[in-house]
């Protein structure tokens, strides 16, 4: 299977820590995508990393690439109860015209 | 705001009855379109991918003739669920994209489907 693998499967801290959940994949890509999900509800794109590129940022998300062992990070600063989602990472394969998507970890921000 | 529209956002349907869920893309020409499904506390699988004017490719495992998918033009693609059981009850989320391949992939907001 050419899907991702995301760890951890399910992740609760409390407001105000950093979580962070990572993903891995099989084979080469054009670019890394990170989704969140919201319980019953579309996918909204948070950061796209292309391949060449091993770090961005977006305000308290911070994700990171490497393609030497075919992972990426998602880490999110100081967060929030309104954090609380499924996050899924999802890769866009060279020869391949379309977006694969990890299992997703569900992320619970305890008040 | 929304790249990606659905309609509609939910549907109830009998046993036996075809069901048609619309995927628009605002504001842009989306060269490629996809279908994905979405079980309860899963991952989105993907479905089909559709280009305008052509057939849609289809994942393996996925019935073409039960699932039809129409990409018309290049703002509106269409999935037919055609006869539909109530496994086919389901999220139905459909995402477009831009021929430039650098650009991320936006997604609508999911229809749910529930057969009864």
């Amino acid at each position: 299977s050419q899907q991702g693998e995301e760890d951890p499967q399910a992740l609760s801290i409390q407001e105000g820590e950093n979580a962070t959940m990572n993903c891995s994949y099989k084979t080469s890509i054009n670019n890394l995508q990170w989704y969140r999900q919201n319980s019953g509800r579309g996918l909204v794109h948070l950061i796209l990393i292309r391949s060449n590129e091993r770090e961005k940022h977006s305000g308290r998300l911070r994700v990171t690439l490497d393609t030497s062992k075919k992972s990426s990070s998602l880490l999110i600063t100081a967060s929030r109860a309104a954090d609380t989602a499924s996050y899924f990472c999802a890769t866009d394969f060279q020869g391949a015209q379309k977006l694969v998507f990890g299992q997703g970890t569900r992320l619970t921000i305890n008040p | 705001g929304a790249v990606v529209s659905q309609h509609p956002s939910w549907v109830i349907c009998k046993s036996g009855t075809s069901v048609k869920i619309e995927c628009r893309s605002l504001d842009f020409q989306a060269t490629t379109m996809f279908w994905y499904r979405q079980f309860p506390k899963q991952s989105l699988m993907l479905m089909a991918t559709s280009n305008e004017g052509s057939k849609a490719t289809y994942e393996q495992g996925v019935e073409k003739d039960k699932f039809l998918i129409n990409h018309a033009s290049l703002t509106l693609s269409t999935l037919t669920v055609t006869s539909a059981h109530p496994e086919d009850s389901s999220f139905y989320i459909c995402s477009a994209r831009w021929l430039d391949l650098r650009m991320p992939q936006y997604f609508g907001p999911g229809t749910r489907l529930l057969v009864l």
